[in-house]
This record gives structure tokens, C-alpha cells and sequence, in this order.
């Protein structure tokens, strides 16, 4: 079984660009969720996914982030513009409530450097 | 507020055993989990435990305590592939994730 695929894994932009990342979730997992990690940190939930509906989306930034989910499947992260700050991780993760513990399983991540 | 306390890093010997610390305090509780970072890495599951008591998985293990807002990874027999991040994580009320920090484990020949 596949896992979650993200892209790019590795970004390096300059202050006030934009950047977008892209993700697909396993198959047959309705959740999506995206993160952002810091180093040295827990990730920290940007927005949450039920199907093509964002159900917690209270701590995406949303006059520089926005996200979409059109047909429920794949998910695409936008920052425009980005600052210095946004330098992170940004971790995309899937989960299925077919699953005992509902638990999510993450993709690689993309590494996004500001300069 | 809601937070989970974890150390920030551990030291311990291959072969040996250790125990990671994690206490919450979240609005509600749907279940505490156990994942592995390593660096440069995505976070992969371990465990799940929603009632009081000891889940054994393999070299894993894992602990819960509700009345105390208490949990501990147990690792043993280390290997120097255990050196990674071990996050804590509790799911609130609202079924949203609430992460620790990471407890950074060295793994010493």
C-alpha cells in the first residue's frame, strides 16, 4: 500500500514569493491533515480535512495560507507571500476512523526555507 | 489551556532499557498516542492507549494512567536505530491532535 506522497520534499524561496505544496493522502483515507514543525517542536496543525470540507482550519494563517481539497483526495498548501517565519517543515498526514486507533500516518514532509 | 510535558532529551545505553515521560492536561481525552521522528524524518505511529493499563508491542511498550494524566513509552533492549524523537500526542475532545514537544533519545554504544 502506498503511503501519504508529498511534494516537493525540499523549497527554498525568497521573502514575499509564493509556494505551494502538494499532497496525496493513502487511499481510502478521508482525513487530510496539514502541519507545520518547527525544529525541536510538535507539528502543529494548520488544517484539518473530512473529505473536500475543512472542519479546523482556526489556525491557518489565513491572510497568507490557504489550502483546497476539490474532489476529496489530493490537497494543495499555498503561501503567498511568504516571510522569513515560514521556514518549517510542512508535514501532510491521512487517517481512516476504519482504523482502531484512527491514527495518522504522515508523508515526508517538504522542507521550506525563506531567504 | 491544554499542554503535554515531555523531556526534552534522554541519554541512554544500547541494550539498556528506558522510560519516556509524558503528563497532559487537555480538554477532554479520546486517546493518547506514541510516535518516532527521526531526524530529517516524517513521524511514524507506535501506540495507542485510550484506557488505563499497559499495551506491549514488541521491544514497545506503553502505559496509561487517565486519573493522573500520565503516560510512559517504555523501550527495551535499545538498539542505535532508537535514537530518534519520541512525541507524545493526546487526541481532545474535539478529536484534534494535541502534541508535545519530543522527547530526543541518545543511544550510546
Amino acid at each position: 500500500e502506498a503511503g501519504v506522497v508529498q511534494s516537493p520534499r525540499y523549497k527554498i524561496i525568497e521573502k514575499k514569493q509564493p509556494v505551494a505544496f502538494w499532497c496525496n493522502p493513502i487511499s481510502g483515507h478521508n482525513t487530510l491533515y496539514w502541519y507545520r514543525q518547527n525544529l525541536g517542536q510538535g507539528p502543529e496543525l494548520l488544517i484539518r480535512y473530512e473529505n473536500e470540507e475543512a472542519v479546523d482550519d482556526s489556525q491557518l494563517p489565513k491572510d497568507r495560507f490557504s489550502a483546497e481539497r476539490l474532489k476529496g483526495v489530493d490537497s494543495t498548501l499555498k503561501i503567498q507571500p511568504a516571510e522569513l517565519g515560514d521556514s518549517a517543515v510542512y508535514l501532510c498526514a491521512s487517517s481512516s476512523p476504519g482504523t482502531a486507533a484512527y491514527e495518522q500516518y504522515f508523508g515526508p514532509g517538504t522542507r521550506l526555507t525563506v531567504t | 489551556g491544554q499542554n503535554i510535558d515531555q523531556p526534552t532529551e534522554m541519554t541512554a545505553t544500547e541494550g539498556a532499557i528506558v522510560q519516556i515521560n509524558c503528563t497532559y492536561q487537555t480538554s477532554g481525552f479520546n486517546g493518547l498516542f506514541w510516535y518516532q521522528q527521526h531526524a530529517g524524518e516524517a513521524p511514524t505511529f507506535l501506540s495507542y492507549n485510550v484506557l488505563d493499563g499497559l499495551e506491549e508491542k514488541g521491544r514497545f511498550s506503553s502505559f496509561l494512567s487517565r486519573s493522573k494524566g500520565y503516560s510512559y513509552l517504555l523501550l527495551k533492549e535499545l538498539q542505535m536505530k532508537d535514537s530518534a524523537s519520541y512525541l507524545c500526542a493526546v487526541r481532545d475532545i474535539n478529536y484534534q491532535l494535541i502534541w508535545g514537544a519530543g522527547t530526543k533519545l541518545i543511544i550510546k554504544p
